[in-house]
């Protein structure tokens, strides 16, 4: 089965720029969507086909690929935006999360 | 606005089984397929598995085959989804979600609260 890599955790001081990856098997050629999930609520998807932001998220947050990776970046970091963030993608007919990423705003 | 509502939290023993229901408003309910997201305690999302609530057509996530039935009642766009031969590992808050089928639809961009299902003796 298709598996997506995440980094557990990543730190950023406020203000700063922070960016989440996201790896799998030729993920170049899938849509990659995002989802932030503070705790104690559904997650919120953040960018869906790769770069696109749902209405009502900030520009802020932004997505990009290269290679076997896709990354969610997050420029001006608030308290705010800490939070766990997940990647997803499509793969032979299901849908498969990465194992998420603890996002700390120092 | 889009709105998914599901049913309230179930404390059920293992073997036994339980049902989460998900009402959908703000949007016509048959345009959208229904998914089901599962989150154990402390951990990561897992996708159960989706149904089309326009011809009730199903699919499944390859572990849950068997255990797990997904059905709809367009006149109530409702979404239901059973859950059998509960184990102490099924307890989790489980999400549905607005969604599409393939990968180019634009990901799932409604949620549930969330259900907590606790399986214990």
């Amino acid at each position: 089965s298709y598996e997506l890599t995440q980094p557990l955790s990543v730190s950023v001081a406020l203000g700063q720029t922070a960016r989440i990856t996201c790896g799998g098997n030729n993920i170049g050629t899938k849509n990659v969507h995002w989802y932030q999930q503070k705790p104690g609520q559904a997650p919120v998807l953040v960018i869906y086909r790769d770069s696109n932001r749902p209405s009502g998220i900030p520009e802020r947050f932004s997505g990009s690929k290269s290679g076997n990776t896709a990354t969610l970046t997050i420029s001006r970091a608030q308290a705010g935006d800490e939070a766990e963030f997940y990647c997803q993608v499509w793969d032979s007919s299901t849908w498969v999360f990465g194992g998420g990423t603890k996002l700390t705003v120092l | 606005q889009v709105q998914l509502v599901q049913s309230g939290a179930e404390v059920k023993e293992p073997g036994a089984s339980v049902k989460v229901s998900c009402k959908a408003s703000g949007y016509t309910f048959t345009d959208s397929y229904i998914h089901w997201v599962r989150q154990a305690p402390g951990q990561g999302l897992e996708w159960m598995g989706w149904i089309n609530p326009n011809s009730g057509d199903t699919k499944y996530a390859q572990k849950l085959q068997g255990r797990v039935t997904m059905t709809r009642d367009t006149s109530i766009s409702t979404a239901s989804m059973e859950l059998s031969r509960l184990r102490s590992d099924d307890t989790a808050v489980y999400y549905c979600a607005r969604g599409g089928r393939y990968s180019s639809s634009p990901g799932f961009d409604s949620w549930g609260q969330g259900t907590l299902v606790t399986v214990s003796s």
